[in-house]
């Protein structure tokens, strides 16, 4: 069974040019997650969707960020104009509730340099 | 203060070698805690949750402790396969689903 799938793996853009992370869930799973990671802060959580709706965007660092689920197989997260602080590992995640533990499952990530 | 504190190492410990890893989070109402595993380079993975009778899984043990806000995780035995981060992992008040996680603690197990 396919486990989470992003897309691309790596990316190298230039300062200002838009970025857009891609993700396709767990079959069957109610909720995505996207979560950053960065040395210096850690493994932070940028925004959960429910059913595709956005259900928490505090993490989302500012307006140049956003972030869509169109259907319950696909989500994007978008940078523009993108910046050299948004180097990072994107992950997504994927989950099905099963009360107060629900293991989040990870894709591989998408390593992001911004120069 | 962090949400969610660990030691970072690393821990340099010998094959055999019993390893206890520690972590404080400052949210009382918190109810649901886990460690997860991050290799060099890869995703998060699910280690163990952690209930608060204590659970073991095989050489690994967990143990909370309410009162205290403090969770830990045993190792017994390591193995060199053992040598990863260890992320400790808390619930927010903001619900089950909203996690919070620590910034690691380094072990590397060595022959």
């Amino acid at each position: 069974d396919a486990g989470v799938i992003q897309s691309p793996r790596h990316e190298v853009t230039e300062m200002g040019q838009e970025v857009t992370l891609r993700c396709k869930p767990i079959s069957g799973h109610d909720y995505l997650f996207w979560y950053r990671q960065t040395m210096m802060r850690g493994l932070e959580l940028l925004i959960y969707f429910n059913n595709n709706v956005p259900i928490d965007d505090s993490g989302m660092p500012e307006d140049r960020f956003s972030a869509k689920m169109p259907n319950a197989s696909f989500s994007t997260l978008k940078i523009q104009p993108s910046e050299p602080r948004d180097s990072a590992v994107y992950f997504c995640a994927s989950s099905f509730p099963q009360g107060a533990y629900n293991e989040q499952f990870f894709g591989p990530g998408t390593r992001l340099t911004v120069l | 203060r962090k949400e969610v504190e660990q030691d970072p190492g690393p821990f340099n410990v010998p094959e055999g070698a019993t390893v206890a890893f520690n972590c404080t989070y400052s949210n009382s109402a918190s109810q649901s805690f886990f460690w997860y595993r991050q290799d060099c380079r890869k995703e998060p993975k699910l280690l163990m949750s952690v209930y608060s009778s204590g659970n073991e899984d095989g050489r690994f043990t967990a143990q909370l402790n309410r009162a205290s806000q403090y969770i830990s995780l045993l190792i017994r035995d390591s193995k060199l396969s053992d040598s990863a981060t260890y992320l400790c992992v808390v619930n927010t008040a903001g619900g089950y689903n909203k996690l919070i996680f620590g910034a690691g603690t380094r072990l590397a197990v060595h022959p």
